[in-house]
């Protein structure tokens, strides 16, 4: 198994362009994340998925959009880009059970600079 | 908005020496505490998932107690190793979903 699989691994965008970062997961999770991390700061979730055709803003999705066509792919929009946008973003999934805690296994980042 | 804290940011250990750091969360609405741990340039990785009031966790030389009922979560690294340097993260879990609330982090610098 690949695990989770983030493309690109660097971007560097110009103010106003438009991006779309790629998650996919070969571990059939039905649930699927989209962190960023900033300098000195943890990770605050963008969105999340609990399936495919569902998804819900997480704590910080001003600027964002995601879309889960499928189980496997959990692809995040970026359509103005921001200097504020300037980050890493992790995604991760992990498998939901009824009454499970479930560990997220992350991808490896994408490291974005919006000039 | 969880409010879920660690403490220090970050601290400098000499190889060899034990250390302890603090993550505290919220103590109603408790469903699960996650440790990470989060080398650098690297994803981060699970250490431990903990429950139950009282819980206590060991991988090797790393170990971890939960206070759920005054919301407190210690990880421990016992003689630590350059290779113990990592930022460890935890994140709270509550009841209500699978959502996870990381807290800042603790950088840990481990000096041969």
């Amino acid at each position: 198994n690949a695990g989770v699989t983030q493309t690109p691994k660097f971007r560097i965008l110009k103010i106003g362009q438009s991006m779309t970062l790629q998650c996919a997961q070969d571990m059939n999770h039905n649930y699927m994340y989209w962190y960023r991390q900033d300098p000195g700061m943890g990770l605050k979730l963008i969105y999340y998925s609990v399936g495919a055709g569902i998804t819900d803003k997480g704590e910080v999705p001003n600027g964002y959009n995601v879309s889960r066509s499928t189980t496997e792919d959990f692809p995040l929009r970026l359509e103005l880009a921001a200097p504020s946008q300037t980050s890493v973003y992790f995604c991760a999934s992990s498998y939901s059970a009824a009454g499970g805690q479930e560990t997220q296994y992350f991808g490896p980042g994408t490291r974005l600079l919006v000039l | 908005i969880l409010n879920v804290e660690q403490s220090p940011q970050s601290l400098h250990v000499q190889e060899g020496d034990s250390t302890n750091f603090t993550c505290s969360f919220p103590s109603s609405n408790f469903y699960a505490l996650h440790w990470y741990r989060w080398e650098t340039a690297k994803s981060p990785e699970a250490l431990f998932v903990m429950t139950l009031n009282g819980d206590e966790k060991k991988k090797g030389r790393i170990s971890a107690t939960l206070n759920t009922k005054e919301g407190y979560s210690y990880l421990y690294i016992k003689g630590s190793q350059p290779e113990d340097s990592a930022t460890y993260l935890c994140a709270f879990q509550g009841a209500a979903g699978n959502k996870l609330t990381f807290g800042g982090g603790t950088r840990v610098l481990v000096k041969p």
